[in-house]
């Protein structure tokens, strides 16, 4: 059973910065992308980026260039988003997603539980 | 603001069929595979449809997608009221090098 295990709700300052983990099991960590998607209150989906559980290239939305970074842990099969300069309208509730992709196609076919971050002074 | 549209609503009775629209363009829906994801109120979303119109292992084949040229399309026949939901529409867009998602569509049983 495939499984991605989100951190826990944070509330941040504005400027500060949040580092969201999502820990997977019931597959092989490496054979698969991961996409960071996120959902203001009573919004759509956004995706921000994926990165490649592989060899840790990524892919950030012209949006978030230069003020997040993905990475993952191979060892503890982990992803982490880290997203800095926190403003008010990065509040959200963020998820990590599982991407099947190839040359042809992309879909997220399994996603974390989701992680609430609110940005207030 | 978004690249796919969608409409805010739609609804039926239960039992009954309910079809919704994503429009996109050359760029997006027209050359790339289209995806659907349902999310229930207070959860994740999930994988519906991947590739225009295949069903992950689990969901029912009462849901069905398909895409024509720079539009694709969900459909929910023998609707229940565990359906409410909101549905999305997702895929890549070439000239933005990014995936996209749609506006999103809030499916009533009446």
């Amino acid at each position: 059973q495939v499984l991605l295990v989100q951190s826990g709700t944070e509330v941040k300052e504005p400027g500060g910065s949040v580092r969201v983990s999502c820990k997977t099991s019931g597959y092989t960590f490496t054979r698969y992308n991961f996409a960071w998607v996120r959902q203001a209150p009573g919004q759509g989906l956004e995706w921000m980026g994926w990165i490649s559980a592989y060899n840790g290239n990524t892919k950030y939305a012209q949006k978030f260039q230069g003020r997040v970074t993905m990475t993952t842990d191979t060892s503890t099969s982990t992803a982490y988003l880290e997203l800095r300069s926190l403003r008010s309208d990065d509040s959200a509730v963020y998820y990590c997603a599982r991407e099947t992709s190839t040359s042809e196609t992309n879909y997220f076919d399994n996603w974390g539980q989701g992680t609430l971050v609110t940005v207030s002074s | 603001q978004s690249v796919l549209t969608q409409p805010p609503s739609v609804s039926a009775a239960p039992g009954q069929k309910v079809t919704m629209s994503c429009s996109g363009s050359s760029s997006n829906i027209g050359n790339n595979y289209v995806s659907w994801y349902q999310q229930l109120p207070g959860t994740a979303p999930k994988l519906l449809i991947y590739e225009n119109n295949a069903r992950p292992s689990g969901v029912p084949d009462r849901f069905s997608g398909s895409k024509s040229g720079t539009s694709a399309t969900l459909g929910i026949t023998g609707l229940q009221t565990g359906d409410e939901a909101d549905y999305y529409c997702g895929t890549w867009d070439s000239s933005l090098s990014a995936n996209v998602f749609g506006t999103g569509t809030k499916v009533t049983v009446l």
